[in-house]
């Protein structure tokens, strides 16, 4: 079964500091792999997707993402964090067996300091 | 605003009970999840259906059923309702099956169980 892993339940930044969200699956052929954003009393909000296209996938609000098949990683990055960036992460996997369901990770809660 | 409606917002109610959850998917999708969330299990997926059949099934308790109506709404249905049924359920639409189409959530339907 397809997983991921997010390592760090909370991730505390300063505001414009880098943010580094880390998030490794575990597939023996590359997934689609997804990052979503919840803010608080929320739905879940797609930030960006991986579908083998480009290694290097740019999502919405400067967040980007990185896809290392040789690290089994797809990490959240953004270059300068910004107040409005507090929310909750996750990282999740879709099946490459054809069907659409996605397995999410625990979830990063990321805090931002002035 | 994803174009996902879920009702009612909250939802409280005593063990032993039913209730019945309401998803609107976006306009034009077919696909609709059903997701719950809790602290303790995290983000879980329930069940899928695609134009009123089951696709696909997950950790969904027998206790629990779900349906997709011809206009594409859909419900789920809890019954006797466990204090550990307590949760997020969360409903998203995509507008097919492909493993790599984009899901929409809703803002969800917090349930409390006394």
């Amino acid at each position: 079964a397809q997983s991921v892993t997010q390592l760090g339940s909370h991730v505390s930044v300063s505001e414009g500091a880098l943010v580094l969200l880390r998030c490794n699956y575990s597939s023996s052929v590359p997934p689609y792999l997804f990052w979503y954003v919840q803010y608080p009393n929320q739905g879940l909000q797609l930030l960006l997707k991986y579908t083998s296209a480009a290694t290097l996938v740019k999502g919405i609000n400067g967040f980007e993402a990185e896809f290392k098949k040789s690290e089994t990683s797809f990490h959240l990055t953004k270059p300068s964090a910004h107040m409005s960036d507090a929310a909750e992460y996750f990282c999740a996997v879709t099946s490459n067996s054809g069907y659409s369901t996605l397995t999410f990770g625990k979830g990063t809660m990321l805090l931002v300091s002035p | 605003d994803s174009g996902v409606t879920q009702t009612p917002k909250h939802l409280i109610t005593a063990t032993g009970q039913r209730v019945t959850l309401r998803c609107s998917p976006r306009s034009g999708d077919l696909s609709v999840y059903w997701y719950q969330q809790s602290l303790d299990q995290g983000l879980q997926f329930l069940i899928q259906y695609y134009n009123g059949e089951e696709r696909a099934k997950g950790n969904i308790l027998e206790r629990f059923s779900a349906q997709q109506f011809p206009d594409l709404h859909s419900e789920l249905n809890l019954s006797s309702l466990e204090l550990g049924d307590s949760a997020l359920y969360f409903c998203a639409s995509s507008v097919g099956t492909v493993n790599y189409n984009e899901q929409f959530f809703g803002p969800g339907t917090r349930l409390t169980v006394l």
